[in-house]
């Protein structure tokens, strides 16, 4: 079955510019999560989405960050005027909210903001 | 202070021996504990959850809670080199077994033939 997936796989862009990463969870699952990684560094949670609740937006690193997701499906985390220390590996994790939240990670997007 | 920590390794384990790794976390509340495998360049994969004290085993893995001392463990019996990966420790940042997921930095293991 199909796995949660994220575009692009690789993004490159100069400082300055806006981003937009996409994720695609598995169907059928209510819970999405972006989460970044930074180089040899642990996950860094970002924001949470559960179904048509107010999504957690606890770990957003600042207002140049946001994230929607339409029809409780796909979610897009925008990046506006990208600096280098936004370079990372984006990655968007699903679950079905079941007795334990376990979530599947995508493959992930690498960004690099020169 | 780390709300989730682990040894950053690397552990060097001869291959068929027994891999321990360990993490401590600081929040009494959380509820669910999981470990993921992170091959270099690739995104976390889950290898097992637990949430009540005691040991759960899954093939050749066995996890280990003790709330009490806040402390979680990963047991790889017969390790293999295919084993050689980063461990991520996680726990639910919540007092329910949902929710966002505070992860340790990792734990590097090296399955030595």
């Amino acid at each position: 079955g199909a796995g949660v997936s994220q575009s692009p796989s690789n993004k490159v862009t100069e400082k300055g510019k806006d981003v937009e990463l996409r994720c695609d969870p598995i169907s059928g699952h209510t819970a999405l999560y972006w989460y970044r990684q930074s180089l040899g560094q642990g996950l860094e949670f970002l924001i949470y989405f559960q179904g048509n609740s107010a999504p957690d937006k606890s770990g957003l690193p600042s207002d140049r960050f946001s994230a929607e997701r339409t029809g409780g499906s796909v979610s897009t985390l925008t990046i506006q005027r990208t600096q280098q220390e936004d370079s990372a590996v984006y990655l968007c994790a699903s679950s079905s909210r079941s007795l334990v939240d376990t979530q599947y990670f995508g493959p992930g997007t690498r960004l690099t903001v020169l | 202070q780390k709300e989730v920590e682990q040894n950053s390794g690397p552990l060097s384990v001869p291959e068929g021996a027994i891999a321990s790794l360990n993490c401590t976390y600081s929040d009494r509340g959380s509820q669910s504990f999981f470990w993921y495998r992170q091959y270099s360049g690739k995104s976390p994969e889950l290898i097992m959850f637990i949430y009540s004290n005691g040991d759960k085993e899954d093939g050749r893995f066995t996890a280990q809670l003790n709330k009490a001392s806040q402390y979680v463990s990963l047991l790889i019996r017969d390790s293999q080199p295919s084993d050689s990966a980063t461990y991520l420790c996680a726990v639910t940042a919540t007092t329910d077994s949902w929710g966002k997921l505070q992860f340790g930095a990792g734990t590097q293991v090296v399955v030595t033939p």
